[in-house]
């Protein structure tokens, strides 16, 4: 079994701070990363993908992925109670496209 | 761009009765779509690969006579819950890969469609 794990949360910050969310994954061969966020009752929405060693910016966010450690984690910048939410990781299952999706960390930022 | 549409968002039906669920690819053709559900606080569970013109590739557990995928077109996927259960209900979400984008591995999802068997 393949596995993407998360910590489930909740990950609590103050407004303006930076909020770090990560995810491991167990598939050496894994290529494809991906950041989805999950608003309650609402389907989920790509934020970022990675797909080599190193950082990628995306405004406030920022994905980092490791294969040697097989982790990836997502930072927020000056983080807005709009960005509580859950949010997802998904690795690539290399295998007719599908992902695998980690349970998902709840984020919450407060005012 | 890359946008994806279901139809319905909101469903409930009585025990035994059949319920399809439309998902579309409005601006691009997807030659794969996925089919997931999701139960209230957990995760996406992914019950099956759609293909277009030839037949869903359903992962384990999931019943394929009682989850019919028919992908017709390469804009267009249906789930259909064949004789619903309360236990059916739940939140029903599909994706798409677009086949013409820079990296195919990329899903945009639907907005859901939630189902409520009584």
């Amino acid at each position: 079994q393949k596995e993407v794990e998360q910590n489930s949360g909740p990950l609590s910050v103050p407004e303006g701070a930076i909020a770090s969310l990560n995810c491991t994954y167990s598939d050496r061969g894994s290529q494809s990363f991906f950041w989805y966020r999950q608003y309650s009752g609402k389907s989920p929405e790509l934020i970022m993908s990675i797909y080599s060693n190193g950082d990628k910016e995306d405004g406030r966010f920022t994905a980092q992925l490791n294969k040697a450690s097989q982790y990836v984690s997502l930072l927020i910048r000056d983080s807005q109670p709009s960005d509580s939410a859950t949010y997802l990781c998904a690795v690539n299952a290399n295998s007719g496209y599908a992902l695998n999706f980690g349970k998902g960390t709840s984020l919450l930022v407060t005012p | 761009g890359a946008v994806v549409s279901q139809h319905p968002s909101w469903v409930i039906c009585k025990s035994g009765t059949s319920v399809k669920i439309e998902c579309r690819s409005l601006d691009f053709q997807a030659t794969t779509m996925f089919w997931y559900r999701q139960f209230p606080k957990q995760s996406l569970m992914l019950m099956a690969t759609s293909n277009e013109g030839s037949k869903a590739t359903y992962e384990q557990g999931v019943e394929k006579d009682k989850f019919l995928i028919n992908h017709a077109s390469l804009t267009l996927s249906t789930l259909t819950v064949t004789s619903a259960h309360p236990e059916d209900s739940s939140f029903y979400i599909c994706s798409a890969r677009d086949v013409a984008g820079v990296r195919q591995e990329t899903q945009y999802f639907g907005p859901g469609t939630r189902l409520l068997v009584l």
